[in-house]
């Protein structure tokens, strides 16, 4: 079945790297993406990955793909109060990405 | 103003009522879709639609159902609200076009609270 699995909560000093797994199940998702959600707001795409792809660095957000584990990770560096959001990860199923199903969603907190 | 917009963002009702949350898009965007979101459970697709004449069920689509009026309008009903349907519901576009990365752009929500 479609299943997408990441931890509940993640709390990280300010200045440190966050780093939030997920864990899918379809070996054929053609893109797996990282959404942000900050309080009281909708969910916003904060970045993707091809399917055939390792990894993908966009400023401080760096994701890596394992395949083989089926295994998706986000790293934040320099985790800022701004990071402060719950963090979903995502995966693509059936043709040209018509179907996204989500995980439970990390909420990542900010120690000072 | 917003590309997707969704009324109402706050409902109160009670057991048994009929309800309808109201999306609508300006992104020009021919896929729709319907989630809910529950503490700890993440987003679960409630019905999805790729144009206006094409409606699928998703996860969780039992005791909902989906009107596409138009390109730019998807609209959820419960027929009769009960308790476990309490919940955030998002509606979600996204551009079915060619290089599309399948990226959903999202409403704000609409809270549903059911007595």
């Amino acid at each position: 079945g479609e299943d997408v699995e990441q931890s509940l909560f993640l709390s990280v000093r300010e200045g440190d790297s966050s780093v939030i797994n997920c864990t899918y199940t379809d070996s054929s998702s053609t893109y797996l993406y990282w959404y942000k959600q900050e309080p009281g707001a909708g969910l916003q795409l904060l970045t993707y990955i091809f399917s055939n792809m390792d990894m993908k660095q966009d400023q401080r957000l760096t994701v890596l793909l394992n395949k083989k584990d089926k295994h998706l990770s986000l790293r934040i560096a320099d985790t800022q109060t701004g990071d402060s959001a719950i963090y979903f990860c995502a995966e693509s199923i059936g043709g040209s990405a018509s179907k996204i199903i989500f995980g439970s969603g990390t909420r990542l907190s900010i120690r000072p | 103003d917003a590309d997707v917009t969704q009324t109402p963002r706050n409902r109160i009702t009670k057991t048994g009522k009929r309800i309808m949350l109201e999306c609508s898009q300006t992104k020009g965007h021919d896929r729709m879709y319907w989630y809910r979101q529950d503490p700890g459970l993440g987003l679960r697709l409630i019905y999805y639609s790729f144009d206006v004449k094409d409606i699928n069920k998703g996860e969780i689509s039992d005791g909902y159902s989906v009107s596409r009026q138009a390109q730019a309008k998807f609209s959820l009903s419960l027929e009769s609200a009960i308790p476990n349907q309490t919940a955030l519901y998002f509606c979600a576009t996204s551009d079915a076009g060619t290089g599309a990365n399948g990226e959903l752009f999202f409403g704000e929500g609409s809270r549903l609270t059911v007595l």
